[in-house]
């Protein structure tokens, strides 16, 4: 079993939109979580980072956690065509309540909002 | 601000060459990560740099090296290439070891 499972998609969606995007993870002692962005030819670029259950919002993106369920979201409303990109779920690994900045990747989901 | 700079763009190899890729982080960021994405996956961690050595591995073979120099800028070498290898090559850095990790915008590998 993979330690982040991501559904790679494709999902496309009109403009407007609210687009669900979602991670489960293996590991109970992960603590943090992360949302990457990737442009097409770019490198992937931090959306939100995240530590314990609930909500974190940020303008048109909300951030849920889930640990009971080891399942982590990614919520944009109002979704834009230039939110078209594929986004990526990532955990660093954690031992013992300290970080060191290991990052494991969900596969990615490819995202094209049409307008 | 420079972001985080990586050269050459795209690179063509066979199979059986070395390769060197380079990277310069964020000003003001002292760590580097190194990480392979294949096509249509996510990124896979290589190793990670601090004060000028390994501190992580992720599962590649030895075949994978690196280097960072006193300036925090850092190399990745790959030896005897296989076709497998062929890849997006990810550079990331950070202020010490932690996780907010800002990436570069990759080199293209392709091995022939």
């Amino acid at each position: 079993q993979k330690e982040v499972e991501q559904d790679p998609g494709p999902l496309s969606v009109p403009e407007g939109a609210i687009v669900s995007l979602n991670c489960t993870y293996s590991n109970s002692a992960f603590q943090y979580f992360m949302w990457y962005r990737q442009y097409s030819r770019k490198g992937p670029e931090l959306l939100m980072y995240t530590y314990s259950s609930g909500n974190k919002e940020d303008g048109r993106f909300t951030a849920q956690v889930d640990k009971s369920s080891k399942y982590i979201s990614l919520f944009i409303r109002d979704s834009q065509p230039s939110d078209s990109a594929t986004y990526l779920c990532a955990i660093p690994y954690n031992a013992g309540g300290t970080s060191y900045g290991k990052l494991t990747f969900g596969q990615g989901t490819i995202l094209t909002v049409h307008p | 601000d420079a972001g985080v700079t990586q050269s050459p763009t795209h690179l063509i190899k066979t199979r059986g060459q070395q390769v060197t890729l380079r990277c310069s982080p964020k000003s003001g960021h002292d760590t580097v990560s190194w990480y392979q994405q294949a096509l249509g996956q996510g990124p896979q961690f290589i190793f990670q740099y601090y004060e000028e050595e390994e501190r992580q591995r992720g599962n590649f073979p030895d075949r994978f090296s690196g280097h960072q120099f006193p300036n925090y800028s850092s190399e990745l070498n790959v030896n005897a290439l296989l076709l497998g290898d062929s890849a997006l090559y990810l550079c990331a850095s950070s202020l010490g070891l932690g996780d907010s990790q800002f990436f570069g915008p990759g080199t293209r590998l392709t091995v022939l």
